[in-house]
């Protein structure tokens, strides 16, 4: 079965450092999210892609996150520099929109940890 | 903003129960309804994408409705079991941009 490829699986790091979060969507998925999991606010939309292009990245704070798809192969997500209150874990799901609905599929997500 | 609500927040029921819960969304800009299943430690999985009003979906011992008229979608378990225990996630969708996701039902079932 096709699933969406995340890496790290886990990230331990000291704060101030920057951190980058990778996916490798659905071959053939247009549409592309990252989440970030709170105990506040369960699933929580930080960036989305369409085609490659960022249409929504209202979620993100943007003065230290940054989120990009170089191709139709990669997504990237980075936090810099890094601050405790990012820990949390990250998940990346992919789509293909079309006219009758279609599910997202989850990668296994990156628990990262800020120390 | 989009609100999507879920209840009950978290249930506990005994092995063999049947279940159900609700979920409630915007009647208006409706595209499609999708139902999640996110056990503990895990990601996300889909179980359903619902589009059309008066639907029902149903796979093994789990089934959904929807309502789009007066917004909501119920999940109903049949007899369930001790591996149900997870949270179920339902999202809105308007077709325009990304999924709005409700806060979840943790349901937990003891054997």
């Amino acid at each position: 079965d096709a699933r969406v490829t995340q890496t790290p699986r886990h990230k331990v790091t000291e704060m101030g450092q920057e951190v980058t979060m990778r996916c490798q969507p659905i071959l053939g998925h247009n549409t592309v999210f990252w989440y970030r999991q709170t105990m506040m606010q369960g699933l929580e939309l930080l960036a989305y892609f369409r085609n490659r292009a960022p249409l929504d990245d209202s979620g993100m704070p943007k003065d230290r996150f940054s989120a990009e798809m170089p191709d139709a192969t990669l997504a990237t997500l980075k936090i810099q520099p890094s601050e405790p209150r990012d820990s949390a874990v990250y998940f990346c799901a992919s789509g293909l929109v079309n006219r009758d609905g279609e599910p997202q599929h989850f990668g296994d997500g990156t628990r990262l940890s800020i120390l | 903003i989009l609100n999507v609500e879920q209840s009950p927040q978290s249930l506990h029921v005994q092995e063999g129960d049947s279940t159900n819960f609700t979920c409630s969304f915007p009647s208006s800009n409706f595209y499609a309804l999708h139902w999640y299943r996110w056990e503990t430690a895990k990601s996300p999985e889909a179980l359903f994408v619902m589009t059309l009003n008066g639907d029902e979906k149903k796979k093994g011992r789990i089934s959904a409705t929807l309502n789009t008229k007066e917004g909501y979608s119920y999940l109903y378990i049949k007899g369930s079991q001790p591996e149900d225990s997870a949270t179920y996630l339902c999202a809105f969708h308007t077709g325009r941009r990304a999924l709005t996701f409700g806060s979840g039902t943790r349901l937990q079932v003891q054997p």
